[in-house]
């Protein structure tokens, strides 16, 4: 069965430093998704992006968040200089769009970040 | 924004008992996206909804648009049940509003 993979599962880094989270797609999704879940609360949203660009984006994701889908297949999300309030786990998502509500979504196992 | 409340917060249950999930959100949305949430913290898709009622095994999921509340049913529990239980809501656009989840207990 398809499924969403994510690389690392786990990266600890130093506050200040930057931060890249991998993630492969379904192949024939369309719509894909960065969020985020610090530990204890609730999953939040992060970013979305259709078509090769940014289609929405949170308050959350200000400018040292950036994504890219630079050879087709992977969507990575960059972090520029971590701060400790960074730490958390990261979840990418993807969909096809079809039907009513755009299908469901898939979601990654997670990349958990840890900013010391 | 979409505020999205989901009750209970945490929910104990015994093996075998029927169990609901309650979700409510305040815009109108395009879908309803039912998640769990495995103690290891990956996420699973288990219902996408746009209208009326949907069943996979021992899950059913219901949406009543007019009153932008859905619910999420657990027949016959099992300890393996036991993961928290994620509502997400979509507007027209592309973004999702997640609920704060419901953390489901089924002992044996």
């Amino acid at each position: 069965e398809p499924e969403v993979t994510q690389t690392p599962s786990h990266q600890v880094t130093q506050m200040g430093q930057e931060v890249i989270l991998r993630c492969v797609p379904i192949s024939n999704h369309l719509y894909f998704y960065w969020y985020r879940q610090i530990l204890g609360q609730k999953v939040e949203f992060l970013v979305s992006f259709y078509n090769n660009e940014i289609s929405e984006k949170s308050e959350i994701f200000d400018d040292q968040f950036s994504v890219e889908r630079p050879d087709g297949s992977n969507f990575t999300l960059k972090i520029r200089s971590t701060k400790l309030e960074d730490s958390a786990m990261y979840f990418c998502a993807s969909r096809r769009r079809t039907g009513v509500g755009g299908g469901e979504l898939f979601f990654g196992e997670g990349s958990r970040l840890t900013v010391l | 924004k979409n505020e999205v409340e989901q009750s209970p917060q945490n929910l104990t249950a015994q093996e075998g008992e029927f169990i609901t999930i309650n979700c409510s959100y305040s815009v109108g949305i395009s879908a309803l996206h039912w998640l769990q949430q495995h103690p290891g913290g990956g996420i699973v898709s288990l219902f996408m909804l746009s209208s009326g009622k949907k069943k996979h095994g021992r899950l059913i999921a219901t949406i009543n648009i007019q009153e932008k509340h859905s619910s999420l049913h657990i027949t016959a529990s099992h300890p393996r049940d036991s993961a928290v239980y994620i509502c997400a809501v979509k507007h027209t656009g592309n973004q999702f509003y997640f609920g704060t989840g419901t953390s489901l207990t089924v002992i044996p």
